[in-house]
């Protein structure tokens, strides 16, 4: 089956410092998502990216969708106290109703 | 995480009782998945259903669960004679008709087993 690998798995950083985050994955997907998943709370869809080489940001956060098509950066800008949470990544092989695989998240820490 | 609704939020069951989550998708939506979370790690898929229909069930264990999404109502997740193995956060998450890949989730269900 699809694996995929998501790193780091932890970070602390100090507020204000730049954050990246990675997935790989062992085979071709054609969509990426990430999610970002607040404690005793579900997955909040943050960024989706359809397209290989495609850049999307939302806010403080970009994503860009490998041109492999293998793997998927998240960057976050300027981190602040509420970015605490952690942070998962999505790929599917195909459009459509295809079932997504989740990385292993990674939890990220921002000390003010 | 706004539209879909699961209930309970906690659920706590003694060995060899049963579980049901119960997942209402969001207005509108006519698919819904259901993912298993143990502590720091990933969602797990377990199911995925359009109403009165199981589409993929490849990651549900085949004994003592089930999972059904009538034509009125809930998708209800039932678990039979649970174990202390089936703790974890159950979560439900749904999408509207032909764009599966984004998935609304809910809140989760947290079960414990004693």
């Amino acid at each position: 089956g699809q694996q995929l690998n998501q790193s780091p798995q932890s970070m602390f950083i100090q507020e204000g410092e730049d954050v990246s985050m990675n997935c790989t994955s062992s085979s071709i997907f054609n969509t990426w998502l990430w999610y970002k998943q607040d404690p005793g709370e579900g997955p909040v869809l943050l960024i989706a990216l359809y397209k290989a080489g495609e850049l999307t940001s939302n806010g403080r956060l970009t994503a860009q969708f490998g041109i492999t098509r293998k793997d998927s950066f998240l960057n976050i800008s300027a981190s602040i106290p509420s970015d605490v949470g952690i942070y998962f990544c999505a790929g599917s092989a195909s459009g459509g109703s295809y079932i997504p695989t989740f990385g292993r998240g990674t939890s990220l820490i921002v000390h003010p | 995480n706004a539209g879909v609704m699961q209930n309970p939020r906690h659920l706590v069951r003694r060995r060899g009782q049963e579980a049901r989550l119960r997942c209402s998708p969001m207005k509108g939506h006519s698919h819904v998945y259901w993912y298993r979370q143990l502590p720091e790690e990933g969602l797990k898929f377990m199911v995925y259903l359009q109403k009165e229909n199981i589409i993929d069930e490849s990651g549900m264990p085949k004994e003592r669960f089930s999972a059904e999404f009538p034509k009125e109502g809930p998708s209800i997740l039932r678990i039979q004679q649970v174990v202390r193995g089936d703790s974890a956060a159950y979560f439900c998450a749904s999408s509207p008709l032909g764009t599966g890949d984004i998935q609304y989730f809910g809140a989760g269900t947290r079960l414990s087993v004693l």
